[in-house]
Parts: C-alpha cells; sequence; structure tokens
C-alpha cells in the first residue's frame, strides 16, 4: 500500500515566521501535487512538481520535489494570517492520486 | 470559466435513508472524482468516471455508488445512511482519467443523525 506521509500534523506560529511542512513517501512519483483548503471550501491546486529536484515559487511559497520522487516540502517565508488552512499533498503513481493526511497551519496575527 | 458546483451545499439525513449529491464539472473536463473528507479519516478517495465508466474506485461499501451523464454531470448516491457517513462529499474534476490536477467544489457537508 502507497502511502504519502505528511508533517507536522498541526502546526500554529506567529504571522511572519517561516515555516516549512514536509511530504514523504517510501514510493516515486511522476509528479507531486499541493493543495490548500480554507475551512468550508474544497482544495485549491496550489502547484505541481513533475521533475526530481525542481523548485517552483509561487510568491511567498517554495516547493521542492526530492531528487528521488519521493518526497517533496513547501516553504512558507513571512507566513500571513492568510496562509491558513490545510495543506494537502498528493503523489501520482500509476494513473492514481495517493493523498496525504494533510497539515494544518495557523497563521496568529 | 465556472468552477466546479455541488448541490446541495448542506443535507441533514437520518440513518437508513438515502441520499443523492450531484456535482457539475468545469466545461470540457471529462473526468469526476468523489471525495469523503473527515476530521478523523482525511480526504479519502471513492471513486472516479471518466467517459460515463467508473475507472477507478477506493475502499467503500457498496452502499456508495455513482454515474456520470453524458454531459459529464455526476451524481453520486449513499443508501442506507449511518451515522459515520456525516462528512464532507467532495466532487472534483480533471481535464483527464487518473492522476491529472484536481479542481475540487465547494462540498456537500452531510450530517446523518
Amino acid at each position: 500500500t502507497q502511502l504519502l506521509e505528511q508533517s507536522p500534523q498541526f502546526l500554529s506560529i506567529q504571522e511572519g515566521e517561516n515555516l516549512t511542512v514536509y511530504c514523504n513517501s517510501s514510493s516515486v512519483f511522476s509528479s507531486l501535487q499541493w493543495y490548500r483548503q480554507e475551512p468550508g471550501e474544497g482544495p485549491v491546486l496550489l502547484v505541481t512538481v513533475v521533475t526530481g529536484g525542481e523548485v517552483k515559487k509561487l510568491k511567498r511559497l517554495t516547493f521542492q520535489f526530492g531528487d528521488a520522487r519521493k518526497d517533496s516540502s513547501l516553504h512558507i517565508t513571512a507566513a500571513q494570517p492568510g496562509d491558513t488552512g490545510l495543506y494537502l499533498c498528493a503523489g501520482a503513481s500509476n494513473y492514481q492520486l495517493i493523498w496525504g493526511a494533510g497539515t494544518k497551519l495557523i497563521i496568529k496575527p | 470559466k465556472a468552477g466546479v458546483t455541488q448541490t446541495p451545499r448542506y443535507l441533514i439525513k437520518t440513518r437508513g435513508q438515502q441520499v443523492t449529491l450531484s456535482c457539475s464539472p468545469i466545461s470540457g473536463h471529462r473526468s469526476v472524482s468523489w471525495y469523503q473528507q473527515t476530521p478523523g479519516q482525511g480526504l479519502q478517495f471513492l471513486f472516479e468516471y471518466f467517459s460515463e465508466t467508473q475507472r477507478n474506485k477506493g475502499n467503500f461499501p457498496g452502499r456508495f455508488s455513482g454515474r456520470q451523464f453524458s454531459n459529464s454531470r455526476s451524481e453520486m448516491n449513499v443508501s442506507t445512511l449511518e451515522l459515520g457517513d456525516s462528512a464532507l462529499y467532495l466532487c472534483a474534476s480533471s481535464w483527464g482519467q487518473g492522476a491529472y490536477e484536481q479542481y475540487f467544489g465547494p462540498g456537500t457537508r452531510l450530517t446523518v443523525t
């Protein structure tokens, strides 16, 4: 059974701090997607990383795909209250998506 | 382009009843996937429909079923509701079948009493 573990499960920090959340597996993925979900809404796609070692930046968010395509990280610089939400990663394997359980992030003003 | 729409947004049912949820995908998207989300289990894949055929299925009992129409709109049905079926049910559409990027609707919040 393929698993995608996200850590930490929960993170609460002050506005302006930096943070990193992780998405790890023992399986290789052809690509990895990151989503953010706000309360009462469905997840929204943030980015897809495809190549091992790839780094993508989305304003203050930096996404990295591991060289072996088994793991990924999301780094947020100078977090803002608007970054609050549930961050989900999903790995693509055998024409299916394997979902992590998510990291619940709260940014306090 | 309009996003994914789901109806109804909220629903309260009694144990033993059945329920049908509806999803309209983004125009041009041919794949519709359904997910169940609960605080304890996270996001769980139910099934995916592409070109009116179920292509993938998650590990859920047969009480959960779905279908897709020729216009790509989809419905899911849960029969003989149990208290544990209380959850947020999310529909997502994508351009292709399988591991393509998912575009989610706002979900239907189902409460079973």
